[in-house]
């Protein structure tokens, strides 16, 4: 059973401190990973994907991986209210298949 | 219209209804996919449609019936569903390339059995 673990927050930190999101997951042999942000009450929309090692950075977010610890990161600088929202970590599997985490509820506080 | 399309938006059945979700990309993405989003659950996938070929079934229950005429569209079929089948329905679109999908979602069917 591929697993992909969050905690389930909440996560509350104050405007403009940095927010770190962690997954973990249990599949080695995973290639891709993926952050979804979900605003209560829409569906998810993809924020970050990053397929090695090391650090992917695109505005405030930045994606890190460390696949020999399994391990997948979020983290959004100068943290927003509008950054409050659920987000998914996503891993692929096999045949077009990707596990998704509980999420992690984040909320910024102004 | 753009992007991936649901409908409806919100749904309330009895166990003895049938009823269709309908669901149309305009990414020109070639799989279509349906998930289940339940609380305090993850989001699980249910379906898989590539070039509409159905690729995928996560040993979803009889009572939901897909049906992908075309890339661009995608039902699921509804019939003698359980009060623990209530949930949000999540329609996705990708391009598969080998490296991932990216995957588009279209707005959900929040789905009450009565």
């Amino acid at each position: 059973q591929k697993e992909v673990e969050q905690n389930s927050g909440p996560l509350s930190v104050p405007e403009g401190a940095i927010a770190s999101l962690n997954c973990t997951y249990s599949d080695r042999g995973s290639q891709s990973f993926f952050w979804y942000r979900q605003y209560s009450g829409k569906s998810p929309e993809l924020i970050m994907f990053i397929y090695s090692n090391g650090d992917k950075e695109d505005g405030r977010f930045t994606a890190q991986l460390n696949k020999a610890s399994q391990y997948v990161s979020l983290l959004i600088r100068d943290s927003q209210p509008s950054d409050s929202a659920t987000y998914l970590c996503a891993v692929d599997g096999s045949n077009y298949k990707l596990t998704f985490g509980k999420g992690t509820l984040l909320t910024v506080n102004p | 219209e753009t992007g991936v399309t649901q409908t409806p938006r919100h749904l309330v059945m009895g166990m003895t209804n049938k009823k269709s979700l309908k669901c149309e990309q305009h990414l020109g993405h070639n799989a279509m996919y349906w998930y289940k989003q339940s609380a305090k659950k993850p989001l699980e996938l249910m379906f898989v449609y590539n070039f509409k070929e159905q690729t995928e079934n996560n040993s979803v229950p009889s009572r939901f019936s897909p049906e992908c005429p075309n890339s661009s569209h995608l039902f699921l079929h509804l019939h003698t569903l359980q009060p623990e089948d209530s949930a949000l329905y999540l329609c996705a679109s990708s391009q598969q390339q080998g490296e991932g999908e990216k995957l588009f979602f279209g707005s959900g069917t929040q789905l009450s059995v009565l």
